[in-house]
């Protein structure tokens, strides 16, 4: 099973500021995704990030507010941009070892924009 | 387009019962089904994946059915223990290769 680790666990950022959360997997991963979890709330996908290709966002996500790096099969960023308090989530990556396996996650940054 | 339902939202029982938690899904087109366990504010852990193939699978205390025709799943945990407090998710794996998750059932156990 992947081991991931996800950075900060927590932040308290000042509206209008960025945050970049990271996440490292302990193997390498093709498949890497980004989740939100608003409080009280499911978890809601925001995008796919595969290494060598652009990420691919949901519906009602867009690259400039979120965008994702992937630099190689270990590891991958998502930035939350001009944030606002309506961005305050638990914010998680997850991967999948090959489509349709287990799925794993980190433990997620608590995000509070104030 | 698939849906994902949890429930009791909530469920509250003393120390030692076992418990039942209950998911459904509306299209049966599904890879895999998948349980997960979230602590307040943490990630999620993994507990189960049972393919569509599958019936049943079985981790310890825990035991997860999967009746792919009728869109049901159970997460079956016995002798509940204070520390199996916790948030419980399941998620569907769909045809598009999407994990659909459900809401969650928040699980309490009293010593």
């Amino acid at each position: 099973s992947a081991v991931i680790s996800q950075k900060p666990s927590r932040d308290i950022c000042q509206r209008g500021t960025s945050l970049t959360i990271q996440c490292q997997v302990d193997s390498q991963v093709t498949m890497m995704f980004w989740y939100r979890q608003q409080p009280g709330q499911s978890l809601t996908l925001i995008a796919t990030a595969n290494q060598g290709s652009e990420a691919t966002y949901e519906s009602g996500f867009v690259i400039d507010k979120f965008p994702i790096s992937r630099p190689n099969l270990t590891f991958s960023t998502l930035t939350v941009s001009n944030m606002s308090p309506e961005d305050s989530s638990i914010y998680l990556c997850s991967v999948e070892e090959g489509a349709g396996s287990q799925a794993f996650f980190g433990q997620g940054t608590r995000l509070t924009v104030v | 387009k698939q849906e994902v339902t949890q429930i009791p939202a909530a469920l509250s029982v003393p120390e030692g019962e076992n418990l039942v938690l209950n998911c459904s899904f509306t299209d049966s087109a599904i890879y895999n089904l998948q349980w997960f366990r979230q602590d307040p504010g943490k990630g999620l852990t993994s507990l189960l994946l049972i393919q569509s193939s599958q019936r049943e699978q079985t981790s310890g205390r825990l035991n997860a059915s999967l009746d792919k025709s009728s869109g049901r799943s159970t997460l079956y945990i016995a002798a509940s223990q204070p520390g199996d407090s916790a948030t419980y998710l399941c998620a569907v794996l769909d045809s598009n290769y999407q994990l659909i998750w459900g809401a969650g059932t928040k699980l309490i156990i009293k010593p």
